[in-house]
């Protein structure tokens, strides 16, 4: 089983919904919680960051996150065509040293005008 | 500006041809890595560096070298170039200690690759 677990879709929704992503881990230690964003044919960038447990909010973005059932959530509020891009997760451990980062497979989303 | 640059953007080459894949960096990260992103596989990490000197092989590491002479670069060597190369490349780097905002990647804008 591959530690972290996205569905990959693809997700099509209409102008101005809420967008749900959402990702499950399978390793307790996992303390760094991140969304990238990856735009067709570009590399993906850091959109979001949690550290433990808890809700991070930016703009139309939050992140979220339940350790007790190892589940992380990504919601888009007002999705807009400019938010077509595959959304992957990534997480990390706080041991020292430790510097990899474990992604999901992406999830493909295409909101329609 | 300051990021991660790869060059080049797109390469064909025939299969047995070797090549390699630049990566450099300018915000003095300690770690950089390489990954390769095919469908459905999503990112594979190939291999990572903590610091110059100090390389380590990531889940896909055969057929590719690398290595790390400044805290700059980051180049991937494919040694004799195969079909199944064939891939999206990223290089990826982080300060990887500090505040937890510096564990995230900076990923480059990526490499095509196809091998005919």
């Amino acid at each position: 089983q591959k530690e972290v677990e996205q569905d990959p879709g693809p997700l099509s929704v209409p102008e101005g919904a809420i967008v749900s992503l959402n990702c499950t881990y399978s390793n307790s230690a996992f303390q760094y919680f991140m969304w990238y964003r990856q735009y067709s044919r570009k590399g993906p960038e850091l959109l979001m960051y949690t550290y433990s447990s808890g809700n991070k909010e930016d703009g139309r973005f939050t992140a979220q996150v339940d350790k007790s059932s190892k589940y992380i959530s990504l919601f888009i509020r007002d999705s807009q065509p400019s938010d077509s891009a595959t959304y992957l997760c990534a997480t990390k451990d706080s041991g020292a040293g430790s510097y990899q980062l474990t992604f999901g497979k992406g999830t493909k989303l295409s909101v329609i005008p | 500006n300051a990021g991660v640059t790869q060059t080049p953007k797109f390469q064909v080459l025939k299969t047995g041809q070797s090549m390699t894949l630049q990566c450099a960096q300018d915000m003095n990260h300690e770690y950089m890595s390489w990954y390769r992103q095919d469908p459905g596989m999503g990112l594979r990490l190939i291999h990572y560096s903590v610091g110059a000197g100090i390389t380590d092989q990531g889940e896909v590491p055969n057929g590719y070298n690398v290595s790390r002479s400044t805290t700059e670069d980051f180049p991937l060597r494919l040694l004799s170039a195969a079909p199944s190369q064939t891939s999206v490349y990223f290089c990826a780097s982080s300060f990887g200690t500090g505040r937890p905002l510096d564990y995230g990647y900076t990923f480059g804008s990526g490499t095509r690759l196809t091998v005919v």
